[in-house]
């Protein structure tokens, strides 16, 4: 099946600091991505769609200047967490639409866990 | 507004049948999926209803009602690896991502 990674899988940071975390479709196109956030027990919240060449669309709440998504290319895209603050602490996972595939099916990445000092 | 409620936590016993429950107030979505994700990990694709009526995939069937605004995953033979969350997910009629239910701690005990 398609496969999506995610880099890196974990990540511990000072306060302050801004971090990457890519996320790739491995064996098929992508034209739209998703970033999502989940706090422990908790469900899976959308923070953005992300676009191949276009800008992302984010959901209410989410503030763009401080999550930063490119999406580059039809395999990858990045979420940038800029000027992190503990409470930005959380698992991030991305998830892929293949373009080919009719059905309407996500592939998800296995999730970054993101703890901010 | 729209939303997916599940029950929060089920314990159920290894080899016994267990459902969880999916339901909703607003209708427009394309079908109904649901999703197992073990702790520390992804959810990872279990099955999907885009009709009413049962769809089975191995110890794992899922139904869907549109009519009674109500799904539900049926897990069989439980086994302990069983233990997990699982989120019934929806796309609702012109967004372009899955809309996550409020998830549903499955604990398998012996």
């Amino acid at each position: 099946g398609a496969v999506v990674s995610q880099h890196p899988s974990r990540v511990i940071c000072k306060s302050g600091t801004s971090v990457k975390i890519e996320c790739r479709s491995l064996d098929f196109q992508a034209t739209t991505m998703f970033w999502y956030r989940q706090f422990p027990k908790k469900s899976l919240m959308l923070m953005a769609t992300s676009n191949e060449g276009s800008k992302a669309t984010y959901e209410q709440g989410v503030e763009k200047d401080k999550f930063l998504i490119n999406h580059a290319s039809l395999t990858l895209s990045t979420l940038t967490v800029t000027s992190a603050h503990p409470e930005d602490s959380s698992f991030y996972i991305c998830s892929a639409r293949e373009d080919s595939k009719i059905k309407e099916t996500q592939y998800f990445g296995p999730g970054t866990r993101l703890l901010v000092l | 507004g729209q939303s997916l409620e599940q029950p929060s936590e089920v314990t159920a016993v290894e080899g016994a049948i267990v459902q969880i429950n999916c339901t909703y107030q607003t209708s427009g979505f394309y079908g109904l999926s649901w999703y197992q994700q073990h702790d520390g990990g992804a959810p990872t694709f279990l099955s999907y209803n885009g009709l009413d009526g049962l769809e089975e995939t191995g110890r794992f069937s899922s139904f869907l009602s549109r009519s009674d605004s109500y799904g539900y995953l049926l897990l069989q033979e439980l086994q302990m690896k069983d233990s997990a969350s699982y989120f019934c997910a929806v796309k609702w009629a012109g967004a372009n991502n899955l809309f996550f239910g409020t998830g549903t701690r499955l604990t398998v005990i012996p």
